[in-house]
């Protein structure tokens, strides 16, 4: 069974410049969640979305939003990009919104944004 | 807002040393993940860590969760090149938030 994928893998844009992120999750799996990886850290949540409704947002400006289609698959957009907007951008999928003690979260290998 | 604070945040030891990360929080979690992030890849998920004072051992990786549920140690025995990575907790339900991570090099 295919994993959680993403694309593009990498990604160069230059400041102001908008990018959209995309995530398809593993069959099934109804619940995608977004984070960002600075270099060096652990991940910071974006968004997380069940059954293509935004139940979670991170501490992150307007200029990043997303949305889940009727497959499940999502996306993740941000407008003005700024230099500290590098990052991996990193999609998870479970089968229900992530509870901790169950529904296990799965990876995908991310996006490398790039930010000049 | 929890966080999640580990340490140490760099190790770089050679193999076959024991170890042990930490990760604490001031607040209490109902649960607690052990991830490992290796280079150009996600998270992968070790293992949950659900009741007090609870031990779970995988292969020579030991996890435990404090008493309080506010606090987790990850204990390898005898480490391997293999286990070179990123090793990540997190907790929290559908704001899932990650700690500061610990950066482990095993050296042959």
């Amino acid at each position: 069974d295919a994993g959680v994928t993403q694309s593009p893998t990498h990604l160069i844009k230059t400041r102001g410049q908008h990018v959209t992120l995309r995530c398809s999750p593993i069959s099934g799996h109804k619940s995608v969640s977004w984070y960002q990886q600075v270099l060096g850290q652990g991940p910071q949540f974006i968004f997380q979305y069940y059954e293509k409704e935004e139940r979670g947002r991170g501490n992150f400006p307007d200029r990043f939003s997303a949305r889940q289609f009727p497959n499940y698959s999502s996306e993740l957009n941000v407008n003005a990009l700024l230099l500290g907007d590098s990052a991996l951008y990193l999609c998870a999928s479970s089968l229900e919104p992530p509870s901790g003690s169950t529904d296990t979260q799965y990876f995908g290998p991310g996006t490398r944004l790039t930010v000049l | 807002t929890q966080l999640l604070e580990q340490s140490p945040q760099f190790l770089s030891i050679q193999e076959g040393e024991n170890l042990t990360v930490y990760c604490n929080s001031s607040s209490v979690f109902s649960s607690l993940q052990w991830y490992r992030q290796e280079p150009g890849e996600g998270p992968v998920l070790l293992v949950t860590v659900v009741t007090g004072g609870e031990v779970k051992k995988l292969k020579r990786l030991t996890f435990q969760f404090g008493d309080a549920r506010k606090d987790s140690s990850l204990h390898i025995t005898a480490a391997q090149t293999g286990d070179t990575g990123l090793y990540l907790c997190a907790g929290g339900y559908q704001k899932v938030t990650f700690g500061t991570g610990t950066k482990l090099q095993v050296i042959p």
